[in-house]
């Protein structure tokens, strides 16, 4: 889904240093989304934004923050990356509307590696 | 997530069987019951979905279940073909309402 963008694809780091994880949308949606897929673990959320004034904790923030600098951006910062922060991570958008159903359009994923 | 236990973590099945992803949630006020389809190497996409003022619904060879009571639900694929083979998430409404938690994925093989 093109309408869904993530920067960079794939990026190795050192511990201690900070890094940025950048996405953009074009579906015009509110609500935005930050996830991490472990194997075994499924999709963990991180953060979560409904609008651009608007920013919510997720299930493992720790170590992470988020800023909204516009309805179609949302990024993901890890201040002291830590080795086990190694995983791939997902942007999302949403629209929820119909009495309830929220479809989730994710990103193509960014392939974290902390050494 | 917190709320939604997924089973089996993985799943055999041959072509032209049929396959059952079952997930449980805790909230017995969540009504919006998704399922995710992660092919390897992809993005995770919507499938199907479920509300809870119903008790099933069917797209061609994919349906879900819902029993409120119990507080689970279920993906049922038939008559599997090898690109049935992927990384299948459940998802409900969290605690809060304002997301969604994912269960932790059953991993699909098809074998011809």
């Amino acid at each position: 889904d093109a309408d869904v963008t993530q920067t960079p694809r794939n990026r190795i780091t050192k511990t201690g240093k900070r890094i940025m994880l950048e996405c953009s949308q074009t579906k015009g949606h509110d609500r935005m989304y930050w996830y991490r897929q472990d194997p075994g673990l499924g999709l963990r959320l991180i953060y979560y934004s409904f609008d651009v004034k608007d920013i919510n904790k997720g299930e493992i923030s720790d170590g992470y923050s988020v800023s909204r600098q516009a309805q179609a951006k949302f990024s993901l910062s890890l201040e002291s990356a830590i080795p086990n922060q190694t995983a791939l991570y997902f942007c999302a958008t949403s629209d929820f509307s119909d009495g309830g159903r929220e479809t989730q359009y994710f990103g193509p994923g960014t392939r974290l590696l902390v050494l | 997530g917190e709320n939604v236990e997924q089973h089996p973590s993985t799943l055999s099945v041959q072509e032209g069987d049929s396959a059952v992803i079952k997930c449980t949630y805790s909230d017995s006020a969540s009504n919006y019951f998704p399922w995710y389809k992660q092919e390897l190497g992809k993005r995770p996409q919507l499938i199907i979905d479920i509300r809870s003022n119903v008790g099933e619904k069917k797209d061609q060879r994919i349906a879900v279940t819902l029993n409120k009571t119990a507080k689970h639900f279920s993906l049922h694929i038939t008559e599997t073909q090898p690109e049935d083979s992927a990384v299948y998430f459940c998802a409900a409404p969290s605690l809060s309402g304002y997301a969604l938690n994912f269960g932790k994925g059953t991993s699909l093989l098809v074998t011809p």
